[in-house]
């Protein structure tokens, strides 16, 4: 079964403008979560989403968006760039086959993007 | 969700045992214990989880004391692809607000 994957795997933008990085999850997988990694934040949950809906966030501003389509593939935008978003953008997919259940999220390889 | 705390290195020669150790001295009754290693600019890698009993699997195994106040991480024969940065994450089972809490975890550095 394919892994996560991530697209691009690398990307260079200036400041002020805006980037949208894809995510398909694990054939199965019903929910997509997203990371950021800096060298001085470390690894930080940035949403999930899992049927269609964001359902949980964290403590990001508002220009870090995104969505989830029907095929549970994910988008994530993050809109007027800052040189401190620079950093490698993770997503992970879970299979969510109840609320309760206990899951074993699985990481992509992340896109790593650059502000200039 | 409990806070855990691992060393911040370890070295480890190749081809012996690699022995990671986790404390999470105030994981609930429902927490499980993940680990997680990456390997330089590279997403983490789920390697395994245990609740209470000790698990192993093709990559690992998960030793977690009867009080489940700490927990090791053993690499049988560690090789230099081993070197990476391990996690160890607890995070309650279940429930709709899944996220996972990353550390700064463990730089494991496998010697020749």
């Amino acid at each position: 079964k394919a892994g996560v994957t991530q697209t691009p795997r690398y990307l260079i933008k200036t400041r002020g403008q805006q980037v949208t990085l894809s995510c398909s999850p694990i054939s199965g997988h019903r929910s997509v979560s997203w990371y950021q990694q800096t060298p001085g934040q470390g690894l930080q949950f940035l949403f999930e989403y899992f049927s269609e809906t964001q359902r949980n966030k964290g403590n990001f501003p508002g220009r870090f968006s995104g969505r989830q389509f029907s095929n549970s593939r994910s988008e994530m935008n993050v809109s007027t760039l800052e040189l401190g978003d620079s950093a490698l953008y993770l997503c992970a997919s879970r299979p969510l086959r109840s609320i309760s259940s206990t899951d074993t999220q699985y990481f992509g390889p992340g896109t790593r993007l650059t502000v200039l | 969700d409990a806070k855990t705390t691992q060393p911040p290195s370890m070295d480890c020669a190749e081809g012996r045992a690699a022995n990671l150790p986790c404390n999470h001295s105030t994981i609930s009754g429902n927490e499980y214990v993940y680990w997680y290693r990456q390997i330089h600019s590279q997403g983490p890698q789920y390697i395994i989880h245990g609740l209470k009993n000790n698990e192993t699997n093709e990559m690992a195994s998960l030793i977690i004391t009867e009080d489940r106040k700490s927990s090791t991480l053993i690499l049988p024969h560690a090789t230099l692809r081993d070197t990476a940065v391990y996690y160890c994450i607890v995070r309650a089972s279940g429930g709709s607000n899944y996220k996972l809490t990353f550390g700064k975890g463990t730089l494991l550095t496998v010697n020749p």
